[in-house]
């Protein structure tokens, strides 16, 4: 089993460009996060899913959509890249309400 | 609202050190509470939780305790060794909003 994968692990764009992070999980799990981690910083949660069909802002979710078309799939969209928005992006899931948290390896993003 | 506060790096010790990494925490409600280490170039991984006031998390030799009276969750190890140099983050949940400290890096010298 792979987990949570996350692709790309490293982009760099140009303030303005667009761009998909895409997350997928095999575990079947309902939630699905993504957090934002900035230099020296803990994780600021963007978005989160509790099932297929299912989204709902977290702290810090302007500048960024996402979708979750099937359980696998829960890609993060950046419309208009700011620099603001350089950050290494994690995504995670879980299997229930009070479970832990499996987070996949990270995709680290430059916006110049 | 919700929110974690735990103790600024970084932290350097010896091997076989006694480690402590202080957190606190606000909530509105009835937060899990968790431990996570990251390793270089790579995602969180769960180290330890509590879910209810005055629980032991433990694992690999860490171990923290839920004080509901201080709402405080602090990281204890009795023996650090090399292997355990990394950042480590105290995160609560409450419902679907889950909150991390700023992590804490821990390097430990042979």
């Amino acid at each position: 089993n792979a987990g949570v994968t996350q692709t790309p692990k490293f982009r760099i764009l140009k303030i303005g460009q667009s761009m998909t992070l895409q997350c997928t999980q095999d575990m079947n799990h309902n939630y699905m996060y993504w957090y934002r981690q900035d230099p020296g910083m803990g994780l600021k949660l963007i978005y989160y899913s509790v099932g297929a069909g299912i989204t709902d802002k977290g702290e810090v979710p302007n500048g960024y959509n996402v979708s979750r078309s099937t359980t696998e799939d829960f890609p993060l969209r950046l419309e208009l890249a700011a620099p603001s928005q350089t950050s290494v992006y994690f995504c995670a899931n879980q299997k229930g309400t009070t479970d832990t948290q499996y987070f996949g390896p990270g995709t680290r993003l430059t916006v110049l | 609202g919700n929110s974690v506060t735990q103790m600024e790096g970084p932290v350097t010790l010896s091997e076989e050190a006694f480690l402590t990494i202080n957190c606190t925490y606000t909530a509105t409600g009835y937060p899990s509470l968790f431990w996570y280490v990251q390793y270089p170039g790579e995602g969180l991984q769960l180290l330890l939780k509590a879910t209810k006031a005055d629980d032991k998390g433990s694992n690999k030799g860490f171990e923290a305790t839920y004080r509901k009276e201080t709402t405080s969750f602090h990281l204890e190890k009795g023996s650090v060794q090399v292997s355990d140099s990394a950042v480590y983050f105290c995160a609560l949940r409450v419902g679907n909003d889950m909150r991390f400290g700023a992590g804490t890096r821990l390097t430990v010298k042979p």
